[in-house]
C-alpha cells in the first residue's frame, strides 16, 4: 500500500507566478489535509477536504490560496501570484474514516522556494 | 484555542541511553488525541505514537513510550535504547475529537551521539 504521494518534491517559482502542489492520498483514504511548515516551526493547518468538498478552510489565507479534491485525481493546492513569504514546506496528510478523528498519515512534503 | 508547547528546542543523548522529550498543552476539551511525530532530515513526517485522552494507560510502541498526565496536561515522550536513526525533529501534536486540524508544537531537535 503506497503511502501519501506528493509532487513535486521541490518547486521553485518567481514572484508573481503560480504554484500547483499535488497530493495523492493513501489508497482507501478519502480525507485530505494540507499543512504549511515555515523554517524552524511546527506545521500549521490550512485546509481539510473530502472528495469534491472543502470541509474546513479556516487555516488558509483568504487570498491567492485555493484547494480542491476532485472526484478523480489528486488534491491540488494552488497558490496564485506567489510572494517570498510563501516559501515553505507544504505537507499533505490523509485519513480513512468519516465522522471520526483518526490518525493522519503524511506525505513527504513539497518544498516551495519563491525567488 | 488549543496550544501545544515544547519547551526544549534541542536535546542530545548518547546512543543506547534513554531520553525524555517534554510536551504540554492547553485545552478546555475533555475528549482529544495526542500524537508524537518524527521528522528526520528527509523531512518526512512519521507518526511515532498516539494517545487517546480517555485512556488512562500510557501508549507504548517498542522503544517509544509516553507519560500522559491528563490533569497536568502533559504528554512526554520517552525513547529508550536510543539509536542513531532516532536523530530527528520531534513534534508533539493535539487534535480535539471530531475536529479536523492538528495543532503542533514548535518541535524538539534530538541528536543521538555515537
Amino acid at each position: 500500500n503506497a503511502g501519501v504521494m506528493q509532487n513535486p518534491r521541490h518547486l521553485v517559482r518567481r514572484r508573481g507566478q503560480e504554484a500547483r502542489l499535488r497530493c495523492s492520498p493513501m489508497k482507501g483514504h478519502s480525507h485530505v489535509y494540507w499543512y504549511r511548515q515555515l523554517p524552524e516551526e511546527g506545521l500549521k493547518f490550512m485546509v481539510y477536504l473530502q472528495k469534491e468538498n472543502i470541509i474546513d478552510e479556516s487555516g488558509m489565507p483568504k487570498e491567492r490560496f485555493s484547494a480542491e479534491f476532485p472526484k478523480e485525481g489528486p488534491s491540488i493546492l494552488r497558490i496564485q501570484q506567489v510572494v517570498r513569504g510563501d516559501s515553505a514546506a507544504y505537507f499533505c496528510a490523509s485519513s480513512p474514516r468519516t465522522g471520526h478523528t483518526d490518525t493522519q498519515y503524511f506525505g513527504p512534503g513539497t518544498r516551495l522556494t519563491v525567488l | 484555542a488549543q496550544t501545544v508547547t515544547q519547551s526544549q528546542p534541542e536535546m542530545s543523548v548518547q546512543e543506547a541511553e534513554t531520553v525524555t522529550l517534554s510536551c504540554t498543552y492547553d485545552t478546555s476539551e475533555n475528549n482529544y488525541y495526542l500524537f508524537w511525530y518524527k521528522q528526520p532530515p528527509s523531512r518526512q513526517m512519521i507518526l511515532v505514537i498516539r494517545q487517546e485522552a480517555y485512556k488512562q494507560q500510557n501508549a507504548t510502541e517498542n522503544r517509544f513510550s509516553v507519560n500522559f498526565q491528563k490533569a497536568a496536561k502533559s504528554f512526554s515522550l520517552k525513547i529508550s535504547d536510543s539509536q542513531l536513526g532516532d536523530t530527528a525533529m520531534y513534534f508533539c501534536a493535539f487534535m480535539k475529537q471530531g475536529n479536523n486540524d492538528m495543532r503542533f508544537g514548535a518541535g524538539t531537535r534530538l541528536t543521538v551521539k555515537p
